[in-house]
């Protein structure tokens, strides 16, 4: 069955460093989403990207977040400068289409930063 | 602006007994529904879901889960729970066909407890 893979699953960093997430969404998949789940917290949508840019973005995707697809595979999440409160489980997520929104969701990477 | 309300943050059920997990949704259109389990260590797994049509769906593992509009609900429930159903579930809510990304907005879970 195909799925959603993330890597890193585990990422530790110091407070200021630039870290990327990287994700590979389903093959035929067209939309794309990252969401965060600080601990203890609900799952907090954060983006959503189709045809090489963002569709929409919560308050929390400030000007240190951005997202790419480099290439026809992955979907990574850069944050700039990471704080202390970024540390969070970030999940991606893809979807085949938008009339039928079913999203599915990676393992995650769970962020620390230090 | 679409929410969702779980509002038991812990369950405790014998295995063998029935589940039924609450979950209330606010949204102004026809929503999208969700139910998506998280066991420790892992991702978000699909459930079920309820886009429109019969208001009784049928997913994954042997649970269902029932649209009731009037009441603003979509609980999830379980005739007989399984130990390995331990977990946390989540009910989401998305928009309708708007446009855009379609977002999932999320309670904040229910953790479910199975004593042999």
């Amino acid at each position: 069955e195909p799925e959603v893979t993330q890597t890193p699953s585990h990422q530790v960093t110091q407070m200021g460093q630039e870290v990327i997430l990287r994700c590979v969404p389903i093959s035929n998949h067209l939309y794309f989403y990252w969401y965060r789940q600080i601990l203890g917290q609900k799952v907090e949508f954060l983006v959503s990207f189709y045809n090489n840019e963002i569709s929409e973005k919560s308050e929390i995707f400030d000007d240190q977040f951005s997202v790419e697809r480099p290439d026809g595979s992955n979907f990574t999440l850069k944050i700039r400068s990471t704080k202390l409160e970024d540390s969070a489980m970030y999940f991606c997520a893809s979807s085949e289409s938008q009339t039928k929104n079913i999203q599915y969701f990676g393992a995650g990477t769970r962020l620390s930063v230090l | 602006a679409q929410s969702v309300t779980q509002p038991d943050i812990h369950i405790t059920v014998s295995e063998g007994a029935s589940l039924e997990l609450r979950c209330n949704y606010s949204y102004g259109a026809t929503p999208y529904l969700f139910w998506y389990v998280q066991s420790p260590g892992q991702g978000l797994q699909l459930l079920l879901k309820y886009f429109s049509g019969d208001t009784l769906v049928q997913g994954i593992k042997g649970f269902e889960a029932e649209f009731k509009r009037s009441q603003s609900s979509f609980n999830l429930r379980k005739p007989s729970v399984h130990w390995s159903d331990a977990a946390e579930y989540f009910c989401a809510v998305g928009e309708g066909l708007t446009g855009g990304g379609n977002k999932l907005t999320f309670g904040t879970g229910t953790q479910l407890k199975v004593e042999l």
